[in-house]
């Protein structure tokens, strides 16, 4: 059974700080691999997403990187800054056995961020 | 719309009554997603539509939970006799065919409490 976990389960920072959000999965099967940031009462906004043929993606000052045998993934964010506070979820999505099974993810607990003005 | 809109925002129900959960997707998007995020658990996927084909409903957690997708447009997830822990808030997605989860956009989500 895949699961995901996420290191730390809270994080606060100075601004400015460059910062590393980690995500581990058990079973290396996956498509691909997903971060997600999710504020207060709201829904879920895609950040990245990383084949699972692919190492990393870079948005801006985002950079994902995938280590598929391993089963580990690192979300590193530069330069924060106070409205980068949100928690940050990395999803797994296993390779389907049928083909209707393509919505599925498998999430971590999430990383709730702080950055201090 | 805009983006996907799910109603109610918040529903409170007593413990064994039926509740429905509304979620209009964006125009155009042919995949349709439920998701329910609950303190203990996190986030967990419950059903995916995708056009005609058959749902993947493999993650709806007892025959209490259903879903329905109507003109290929807007769902109703159905809870009946609901219980505590059914309390959670559930997520609704939606995406272009061809662009599976990693391009849905998520609604802002339906708080359930019962109590």
């Amino acid at each position: 059974k895949q699961e995901v976990t996420q290191i730390p389960a809270a994080l606060s920072v100075p601004e400015g700080e460059n910062l590393v959000l980690n995500c581990s999965f058990t079973d290396s099967a996956i498509y691909n691999l997903q971060w997600f940031r999710q504020d207060p009462g709201k829904g879920l906004t895609s950040l990245l997403l990383i084949q699972s043929s692919q190492r990393e993606q870079t948005s801006g000052r985002l950079n994902a990187s995938l280590d598929k045998s391993s089963g580990r993934s690192t979300l590193y964010i530069a330069a924060s800054q106070p409205g980068d506070s949100a928690t940050y979820l990395c999803a797994v999505r296993p390779r389907p056995a049928r083909y209707n099974q393509g919505g599925k993810l498998i999430f971590g607990q999430g990383t709730e961020l702080s950055v201090k003005p | 719309g805009a983006g996907v809109s799910q109603s109610p925002s918040n529903k409170v129900t007593e413990k064994g009554k039926d509740v429905e959960l509304r979620c209009d997707p964006i125009s155009g998007h042919t995949a349709l997603y439920w998701y329910r995020q609950s303190l203990g658990q996190g986030l967990e996927f419950l059903i995916y539509f995708q056009g005609n084909s058959a749902p993947d409903k493999s993650g709806l957690p007892s025959d209490r939970f259903s879903a329905e997708r109507t003109g290929g447009s807007v769902s109703t997830l159905t809870i009946q006799r609901t219980q505590q822990e059914d309390s959670a808030v559930y997520l609704c997605a939606s995406s272009f065919a061809g662009q599976g989860i990693g391009g849905a956009f998520f609604g802002q989500g339906t708080r359930l409490t019962v109590v």
